[in-house]
C-alpha cells in the first residue's frame, strides 16, 4: 500500500498569498496518477486536480498541481476566502487508492 | 449526471451488523463501478471496498476483509454495504462515491455520506 505524507499539516496564510501544499508518496505513483481534494466542513471532499496536473471541470485556475514520482505539489495561486479549508492528495494509480493526512489551510 | 444518497447509519454495539444503502439517482448508476470511502473527524479519508459496472469484481481494504460485503441491485439502482462483526474503529462517516473517467478526463459522484456509530 502507498502511503501519502502531506506537509506541513496546518498553514497560515493571509488572503491574497500563494499556498504551496505538498504530497510525498513511499513509493512512486504509476503514471502520476494523483489527484487533490478540497473539503469544506461538513461536506464530502470535491476533486480539484487529477493526473497531478489536470484542473477537474468547473476548478478556477488560482488551483494549479505538479510533480512527478514521489513528489507533487498543489499550488494555490492568490487565496480567496473560501479557500481556507482542509486539503487532501490521493494517488489512484496502485490498488487499493489512498489518501494522505490532509493540510489545514487557516487564516493567519 | 448521476447524484448518490447514502443511507442506513446509526448506532450499534461492537459485534452487530448494519447495512448501508447507496442510491443512485438514475439508471446511469448502474454502468459505474461504486465504492465505499470512510473518514473520521481530522483524518483523511480512507477507502473501505469497491464493486464493478457488471459486479464481476469486488475488493476490499485488509481492515474490513471478511467483515465486510458490497453489492448491487440493479432493478433498484443501489448498492449495499453489509458489515458485521462492528468494531468501535469502524466508527466513521461513510460516503459512496463513483470514481470515474471520460477519455481522460476524470471525474467523482460523492454523496454526502452517513455516519455510524461502534459504541457500548
Amino acid at each position: 500500500e502507498i502511503e501519502l505524507t502531506q506537509s506541513p499539516g496546518t498553514l497560515s496564510l493571509s488572503p491574497g498569498e500563494r499556498a504551496t501544499l505538498s504530497c510525498r508518496a513511499s513509493q512512486n505513483v504509476r503514471s502520476n496518477y494523483v489527484a487533490w481534494y478540497q473539503q469544506k466542513p461538513g461536506q464530502a471532499p470535491r476533486l480539484l486536480i487529477y493526473g497531478a496536473s489536470r484542473r477537474a471541470t468547473g476548478i478556477p485556475d488560482r488551483f494549479s498541481g505538479s510533480g512527478s514520482g514521489t513528489a507533487f505539489t498543489l499550488t494555490i495561486s492568490g487565496l480567496e476566502p473560501e479557500d481556507f479549508v482542509v486539503y487532501y492528495c490521493q494517488q489512484y494509480g496502485t490498488s487499493p487508492l489512498t489518501f494522505g493526512g490532509g493540510t489545514k489551510v487557516e487564516i493567519k | 449526471e448521476v447524484q448518490v444518497l447514502e443511507s442506513g447509519g446509526g448506532l450499534v454495539q461492537p459485534g452487530e451488523s448494519l447495512r448501508l444503502s447507496c442510491a443512485g439517482s438514475n439508471p446511469d448508476f448502474n454502468s459505474y463501478a461504486v465504492s465505499w470511502v470512510r473518514q473520521t473527524p481530522g483524518k483523511g479519508p480512507q477507502w473501505v471496498t469497491s464493486i464493478s459496472a457488471n459486479s464481476d469484481t469486488t475488493s476490499y481494504a485488509d481492515s474490513v476483509k471478511g467483515r465486510f460485503s458490497i453489492s448491487r441491485d440493479y432493478s433498484r439502482n443501489t448498492v449495499y454495504l453489509q458489515m458485521h462483526s462492528l468494531r468501535a474503529e469502524d466508527t466513521a462517516t461513510y460516503f459512496c462515491v463513483i470514481f470515474a473517467s471520460r477519455g481522460e478526463v476524470r471525474f467523482d459522484y460523492w454523496g454526502r455520506g452517513t455516519l455510524v456509530t461502534v459504541s457500548a
